[in-house]
């Protein structure tokens, strides 16, 4: 079974610039959850998404959105990039079963560099 | 507010004795708590978790970990440390009362060198 898939893996975008990450959850996996990874502010959650519907979001400005389509995919946009939003930004899926709650599968990540 | 932390920024084990990575947490509720690994330049894979019942939870890789409540402590443990343990470990914990959604709150992570 195939993992989970970002992409782009790396990327260099400038200030004020907007960029859109994409994520392919493994096949049969509803939810699907994005965290950013900084040195300094460590790993923290950005949202999570099943069926479709946001299901919870942390602590990011508005500027940090996403979405999920029908077949579970699901994309985030960063708008008017500042030069904090340089990460790591991991996506994980999800069976999202009571026995495996919590068991998340992770992507590589998208590397975001802001100049 | 749920947290979890890791005291030790960096720890340091020889090949083939036991190794410990340490972390605490805080939540309101009954925690579900687990433990994922990082390789370099790679996403985190789940190790083990503990939800409910038998205060050690044995894992992937021969890891295991051990509950303890009245500490409120959750620490990572292998009996025997191979080069290839080398790695980035993160603690982290859901909010069991509200389970159901897949927010985990990570720890700051504890980075594993094993000296061969």
């Amino acid at each position: 079974k195939a993992g989970v898939t970002q992409t782009p893996r790396y990327l260099i975008k400038t200030r004020g610039q907007q960029v859109t990450l994409s994520c392919s959850p493994i096949s049969g996996h509803r939810s699907v959850s994005w965290y950013q990874q900084t040195p300094g502010q460590g790993l923290q959650f950005l949202f999570e998404y099943f069926s479709e519907t946001q299901r919870n979001k942390g602590n990011f400005p508005g500027r940090f959105s996403g979405r999920q389509f029908s077949n579970s995919r699901s994309e985030m946009n960063v708008s008017t990039l500042e030069l904090g939003d340089s990460a790591l930004y991991l996506c994980a899926s999800s069976p999202r079963t009571g026995g495996r709650a919590g068991e998340l599968f992770f992507g590589e990540g998208s590397r975001l560099t802001v100049l | 507010a749920q947290s979890v932390a890791q005291p030790e920024d960096q720890v340091n084990v020889a090949e083939g004795n036991p190794l410990t990575v340490k972390c605490t947490y805080s939540v309101s509720g009954n925690p579900y708590l687990f433990w994922y690994v990082q390789y370099p330049n790679r996403g985190l894979q789940f190790l083990l978790k503990y939800i409910t019942g038998d205060n050690l939870v044995k894992g992937s890789y021969g890891f295991e970990a051990e509950f303890n409540k009245s500490q409120t402590s959750f620490h990572l443990k292998k009996p025997s440390a191979l080069v290839s343990d080398s790695a980035l470990y993160f603690c982290a914990v859901s909010d069991i009362s509200n389970f159901g959604n897949e927010k985990l709150t990570f720890g700051t992570g504890t980075r594993l060198t094993i000296i061969p």
